[in-house]
Parts: C-alpha cells; sequence; structure tokens
C-alpha cells in the first residue's frame, strides 16, 4: 500500500545545530508539504513543493529550508535549530491535476515530535 | 487573504450528545475547497470531507453530517451521538484554487472530548 512516512519519529536537538527532518512518499504525488503543529495556531504551513526542483516558501519559512531532487522525497532543513522551533512536523502530499488544483485532499505523515534544548 | 476560523477552542460533550464543531473562513475566490481533518489523540491526521464551494448541499455520512453555508461563510461539522472515540482535534481548512497544486489554510482546531 503506498504511503508517506516520516523519520526520525522524535528529536531532540540542540540549540544551534543543523537537523534534517525526512519525509518519504510512495503514492507518487507531485505535490509535497511541511508544516508545523503549534498549540492555538492549528498547522502553518512551511515550504511546499509541486515537483522535482521546484521549492516554495510558506507562511513560516524562516529558519527552514527543503530540496526536491526526486519525486518520493521532501526533505526539511533547520539550518541552525532555535528554541522557537521546537514543534511537531508534518509531512503531507497530494495529487496534481490540471485544473482540478485544489481538488485534491492531503495525505499526511505520522509526524516528527521535535524538540530543541 | 485566507483565513480560517474555530472559535471553539475545547467543547465537552457526555457519550450520546449531539455536537457541532464551527468553521468560518474567508476568501476573496469565488472558487475554493474546504476540508475537516481529524487528529485522534495518536497524533496522525485523518481525511474527513472535501467540499468545493460550488456544491452547497449538506452531507451526511454515517453520525457525521456537514453543513456549509456559502451566505455566512461557514462549513460547520456535527457529530450526532456522539461516542467516546470521537475525542479528538479537528481541523477545518480552506484551499486556494488559483494556483497549481493545493495549499491548506488550516484553522487553530478544536478539541473535543466526549465523556462516557
Amino acid at each position: 500500500d503506498a504511503e508517506i512516512t516520516q523519520s526520525p519519529r522524535h528529536k531532540i536537538t540542540e540549540t544551534g545545530r543543523q537537523v534534517t527532518l525526512a519525509c518519504h512518499q510512495t503514492w507518487n504525488h507531485n505535490n509535497m508539504f511541511w508544516y508545523r503543529q503549534d498549540l492555538g495556531h492549528g498547522l502553518r504551513l512551511i515550504h511546499y513543493s509541486y515537483g522535482v526542483q521546484d521549492t516554495n516558501k510558506g507562511e513560516v519559512s524562516d529558519g527552514y529550508s527543503v530540496s526536491r531532487s526526486n519525486t518520493e522525497d521532501l526533505p526539511l532543513t533547520l539550518e541552525s535549530a532555535a528554541s522557537s522551533q521546537t514543534s511537531v512536523y508534518f509531512c503531507a502530499s497530494s495529487e496534481s491535476h490540471p485544473g482540478q488544483a485544489a481538488f485534491n485532499e492531503q495525505f499526511f505523515g505520522p509526524g516528527t515530535r521535535l524538540t530543541v534544548l | 487573504a485566507q483565513k480560517v476560523t474555530q472559535a471553539q477552542t475545547e467543547i465537552s460533550v457526555v457519550e450520546k450528545e449531539d455536537v457541532t464543531l464551527d468553521c468560518v473562513y474567508e476568501t476573496r475566490d469565488t472558487t475554493y475547497y474546504l476540508f475537516w481533518y481529524k487528529q485522534p489523540p495518536s497524533g496522525e491526521l485523518v481525511f474527513l470531507i472535501r467540499r468545493n464551494s460550488f456544491d452547497e448541499q449538506n452531507e451526511i455520512s454515517g453520525r457525521y453530517s456537514w453543513n456549509f453555508q456559502k451566505s455566512t461563510s461557514s462549513f460547520n461539522f456535527t457529530i450526532t451521538a456522539s461516542q467516546v472515540v470521537d475525542s479528538a482535534v479537528y481541523f477545518c481548512a480552506l484551499s486556494d484554487p488559483l494556483e497549481y497544486g493545493n495549499k491548506l489554510v488550516f484553522g487553530a482546531g478544536t478539541i473535543l472530548r466526549v465523556k462516557s
């Protein structure tokens, strides 16, 4: 069965360290997204990609970067982790069809809980 | 700018009660899509429903029903005869159709606690 996985599921790191969160999907979806979930804010979009070599900034992109070298993976990198980046991170993917751009639901990974000390 | 408001931060009900979760959205687009997701205590996000702006028919799926009203920009979610397993965080989300692919704008979520 197709799925979307994230690793690690839990991560504790120190302020200033570089951290990479992995996201891998076997749906063969073109669209991939990274969100962070914080109490009182719901999920907020960090970065997104509509295909290989395409990346775009979301609402809360400062301090984060992504790269898309293949269809399956969209790793999220925190260049220099800060305590404000302690959060739960969700990766998602969706199909894309011309003319039905916003129609397709996003499938979410299980989440990564990141703690920055 | 798009915005989704879920004014109810937390709701507690007793099993078998009906409960309605409110969602109010803002968008300048005439074509848009609305979603509800459920996040149970295990943490994953589960898709519940998708509705496009041209379809105002209410939808019912078992104990779940959704009331979409463009006149009030609302997309409310009702659980009939609630059960303990309905305890979760529920998110309403809005999608912008003007871009290729889709981005979701989420509300802050409503925590639903169903007590036995």
